[in-house]
Order: C-alpha cells, then structure tokens, then sequence
C-alpha cells in the first residue's frame, strides 16, 4: 500500500454535481491537508486538519467542504462547483511539526462541465 | 502574508550542464522544503532544510538554505534526462509547522 491513498483518480462532474473525494493515509501521521493545483497558480492550501481538528481554513468557498471522521480519512465534499475549479486536488500528510516533509497522494484530476 | 518565489519558471538545460533554482520567501523561516513532481504524478519530497546554513545533496541535486538572505537553492550538476520534472520548494506559513506554502515551480527540461 502506498502511504497515502487518493480515490478517484479522475472525476468529471456538472455543476450541479455532488461528488465527493477520499483520501486514506495509511502512515499514521496526524496532521491531514487539501491542496489544490490549477495549471497557472502554485499549489494553493485548502483545508489542515490536526488530529482531526480543521486547524486552517484557507478562505475557501463553501462549495467545498471537508470531513475528517478519523485520523486517517480525508474527505472533501463538492456541491455546485464552477468551470475554474477544474484542477487537480492534493491530499498530503505529515506527522505535524516541521521536522518532516509531506507525504502526498497522487491527486485527483477534477474536471467540472 | 506569506509569498513564495521560484525563478525561473521554466528551464531548458543540455545534458552535462550545470544550473541553479532560486526560491525566495518574504517572511522569516528557519525551515524549507523541495519538491519534485514528474508529470501526471504527485510530489515527492526531495530535501527537508532545518536551519541556517543548511546544506543536503542527492545525487546530482543540492540544496542551501540561507534564512537571513531568506534564499534556498536548489544546485543541479551534470544535467541528465532523468532530472526533466518540476521542482517546488515550500516554506512553513507560521514557523509551527501548520502548512506548507509552496513556490509556482520551476519545470526543467534536460535535453541531450
């Protein structure tokens, strides 16, 4: 298994869509994140969850809602979204603290008609 | 706020060459982290800087951190194909560890 799991690998949805995306870690680390990677920004933080605690919020819409049941589950709910949130979205973990690097999943290509 | 800068942006090296990737972060950090990402695929962690002075190196790639100059650099020596990627570097948003924000990335190309 790799150490952090992301299903789908490639979701195409309307705007009207509800869709979820899961991220599975499977290293024991603590601290859980979403990242969102456009074609023409940096990697943009979303969502940080500490023991899951959701510990920063990034200014992000509301049509994007994240779930942590468990230290080891990630979930971000999408409703409505809108054409430019087409990207691909990053779930990474770390131990917490600073000492270490992130582990990430390999994304979710997301793609909204 | 916090800002992360890559330059350059896109690099096209010859085989054998060697370059440097800068990244510039605008508030003080004693910690950086790079990045690679191959295409389609996620990032790998690469070098993880602690402090001042920091130097660590892999294979053909080494990396500074120099946080009064609030610089890391990232040395390619002897370019070969296999380094073709793009390379992130990231800083810590407020010194605890919380989150990473990254660089836009610097996406190399090794040509022969």
């Amino acid at each position: 298994e790799t150490g952090v799991t992301q299903t789908p690998r490639h979701l195409v949805m309307g705007m009207t869509n509800k869709k979820s995306l899961k991220c599975e870690q499977h290293l024991g680390h603590n601290a859980m994140y979403w990242y969102k990677q456009s074609a023409k920004k940096p990697l943009e933080l979303m969502f940080v969850y500490n023991f899951k605690e959701q510990t920063e919020n990034n200014s992000v819409p509301s049509r994007f809602s994240p779930e942590c049941p468990n230290s080891s589950h990630l979930f971000l709910h999408l409703h409505t979204l809108q054409p430019e949130d087409s990207a691909l979205y990053l779930c990474a973990a770390s131990p917490g603290g600073y000492d270490y690097g992130y582990t990430f999943g390999s994304g979710t290509r997301l793609t909204v008609v | 706020e916090l800002k992360v800068e890559q330059n350059p942006l896109f690099l096209s090296m010859q085989e054998g060459k060697n370059y440097t990737i800068y990244c510039n972060y605008s508030t003080t950090s004693d910690r950086l982290y790079w990045y690679r990402q191959d295409p389609g695929k996620s990032l790998e962690s690469l070098f993880v800087l602690l402090s001042n002075g920091a130097v660590k190196q892999e294979g053909r790639l080494m990396a500074s951190l120099d946080t009064k100059a609030r610089l890391s650099t990232l040395h390619i020596t002897a370019a070969v194909h296999d380094l073709s990627a793009t390379y992130f570097c990231a800083v810590d948003m407020d010194q605890a560890g919380t989150a990473l924000i990254f660089g836009k990335g610097t996406t190399l190309s090794v040509s022969s």
